[in-house]
C-alpha cells in the first residue's frame, strides 16, 4: 500500500530532551516536507526537500533540523524542544516538480502529536 | 496581506443544502491551486485541483478567478459526511530558488447536521 509513515504518531517529552520524528514514504516520491499545525495558525511548513541531500528552510525552521540521507526517509529532529514546539506535526510527500515548477499531489502521513512539558 | 485567505466558518448547513467556499490568495504569481478536505485530527487530503477554467467533480465544483485572486468551492447536495475543515491551497514560488512549495489557508469548518 502507498503510503507515508510517521513515528511515533504521540509523544510527550521534557524540555531539552533531543527528539527525533522519523518520516517515510514508499512512494519514490522526490519531494518531501514537514509541517506544523497549530489551532488558529493552520498548516506551516517548517522544512521541504527536493530530492536526496537537498534541503531547505519553510516558514517556521527555528529550532528544527531535517536530513535527507535516502529517499524514502526525511526525520525531524528537535536538538532541545521548547513548549512551543508542542503542535500536530505532518510529513508529506510528492512526485517532485517534473517539468519544472508544475505540481503534483502531496500526500500526507497520519500526523505526529507532540508535547512538550 | 496573509498569503491565502479564508472564512474560518463554521459553516453550518442541513443535510441537501449548497454551499460554498470562497478563498483569496495574494502572490499574484501562483500558479496552482488546490482544494484539500481534513478530518478532525486525520491528516489532509486532496479533494481536487482548481483549473483557470472551472473544473466539477460529481457534487463539488471548483472555480478559479486569477483577476480577482479568488478560489472558489461548491458543495452541491450536502452530506453528514461532507463534515470536514477545507483546505484553500496554493502552489508559490519560494524566492530565487526556482522552487515551488505549498501554501495552506486556515481552512474553512463545515458542519452539516441532519
Amino acid at each position: 500500500e502507498a503510503q507515508v509513515t510517521q513515528n511515533p504518531r504521540y509523544l510527550i517529552t521534557v524540555t531539552g530532551k533531543k527528539l527525533t520524528v522519523t518520516c517515510s514514504q514508499n512512494m519514490n516520491h522526490e519531494y518531501m516536507s514537514w509541517y506544523r499545525q497549530d489551532p488558529g495558525l493552520g498548516l506551516r511548513q517548517i522544512y521541504y526537500s527536493m530530492n536526496v541531500e537537498v534541503t531547505d528552510k519553510g516558514d517556521v525552521p527555528e529550532g528544527y533540523k531535517v536530513s535527507r540521507k535516502e529517499k524514502r526517509n526525511f526525520p525531524l529532529i528537535l536538538e532541545s524542544p521548547s513548549p512551543n514546539q508542542t503542535s500536530l506535526y505532518f510529513c508529506a510527500s510528492s512526485l517532485g516538480l517534473a517539468g519544472g515548477l508544475s505540481y503534483n499531489e502531496q500526500f500526507f502521513g497520519p500526523g505526529t502529536r507532540l508535547t512538550v512539558l | 496581506r496573509k498569503e491565502v485567505e479564508q472564512d474560518p466558518g463554521p459553516f453550518n448547513v442541513p443535510e441537501g443544502a449548497t454551499v460554498a467556499f470562497n478563498c483569496t490568495y495574494s502572490n499574484s504569481a501562483s500558479q496552482s491551486f488546490f482544494w484539500y478536505r481534513q478530518d478532525c485530527r486525520k491528516e489532509p487530503k486532496l479533494l481536487m485541483s482548481v483549473y483557470s477554467s472551472g473544473n466539477e467533480d460529481g457534487r463539488f465544483t471548483a472555480q478559479l478567478n486569477r483577476a480577482s485572486q479568488y478560489i472558489s468551492l461548491l458543495i452541491r447536495d450536502s452530506k453528514l459526511s461532507d463534515s470536514a475543515t477545507y483546505l484553500c491551497v496554493v502552489n508559490l514560488l519560494r524566492g530565487d530558488s526556482g522552487y515551488s512549495t505549498l501554501t495552506f489557508g486556515k481552512g474553512t469548518m463545515l458542519l452539516v447536521s441532519p
